[in-house]
């Protein structure tokens, strides 16, 4: 079955304790991407990738990082987490990146994380 | 200014009624992704549109690229239509943009 996988789905921490959330697409695909989703501002875009060893910040980089070492991963790691980076996470990854999307194209998210950071 | 601007923000609608969601945009694109969250939160893609009008069931998709505008269409809407429903547009640098939803409550 073609699925984004994220993990934990749900993640209590405390301001500075490194945290990584996990993100794995079995779809061979070549686009991987981070969102964060808060309310009243709705999904924006945190890094993405357009192939292994490629990574792009988009529009909410800060307090970020993420590595494209192999096709399938793409980890968002919080280094030092702070309340305002409490939200709702979803990976994604499409088969192209959006600039070569056509009608047959489909990105797949994965099932969302609730990160609260006290 | 937004680069993707979606509109209604809220809509309330009695089920069986017709629903149009609109959404504009200023940048040029290859593709506009139509989405879907569901209550629980989880997203599924619905509509991939490059150019015409695509239909699944009772949704169908329009775009006009000369007007950089799109429309979602429900027919015979369903309390289970109850969503959030986002339109996305893809930037020139690989990144994409997100219109801010709009959140549809069908009443039976």
């Amino acid at each position: 079955e073609a699925q984004v996988t994220q993990n934990p789905r749900y993640l209590i921490t405390v301001t500075g304790k490194k945290l990584t959330v996990t993100c794995s697409q079995n779809m061979n695909h070549e686009y991987m991407s981070w969102y964060r989703q808060d309310p009243g501002l709705g999904l924006r875009q945190i890094y993405y990738s357009m192939n292994v060893e490629v990574t792009d910040k988009g529009d909410v980089p800060e307090g970020y990082k993420v590595s494209r070492k192999e096709k399938r991963n793409f980890p968002l790691i919080l280094e030092s987490p702070s309340p305002n980076q409490t939200s709702l996470y979803f990976c994604a990854s499409s088969l192209r990146r959006p600039q070569f999307w056509g009608p047959q194209e489909t990105q797949y998210f994965g099932p969302g994380t609730r990160l609260l950071v006290l | 200014k937004n680069e993707v601007e979606q509109s209604p923000q809220n809509l309330t609608a009695q089920e069986g009624e017709f629903i149009t969601i609109n959404c504009s945009y200023s940048v040029g694109i290859s593709a506009l992704h139509w989405l879907q969250q569901h209550p629980g939160g989880g997203i599924v893609s619905l509509f991939m549109l490059s150019s015409g009008k695509k239909k699944h069931g009772r949704l169908i998709a329009t775009i006009n690229i000369q007007e950089k505008h799109s429309s979602l269409h429900i027919t015979a809407s369903h309390p289970r239509d109850s969503a959030v429903y986002i339109c996305a547009v893809g930037g020139s640098q690989g990144n994409l943009i997100f219109g801010k939803g709009t959140k549809l409550s069908v009443k039976p």
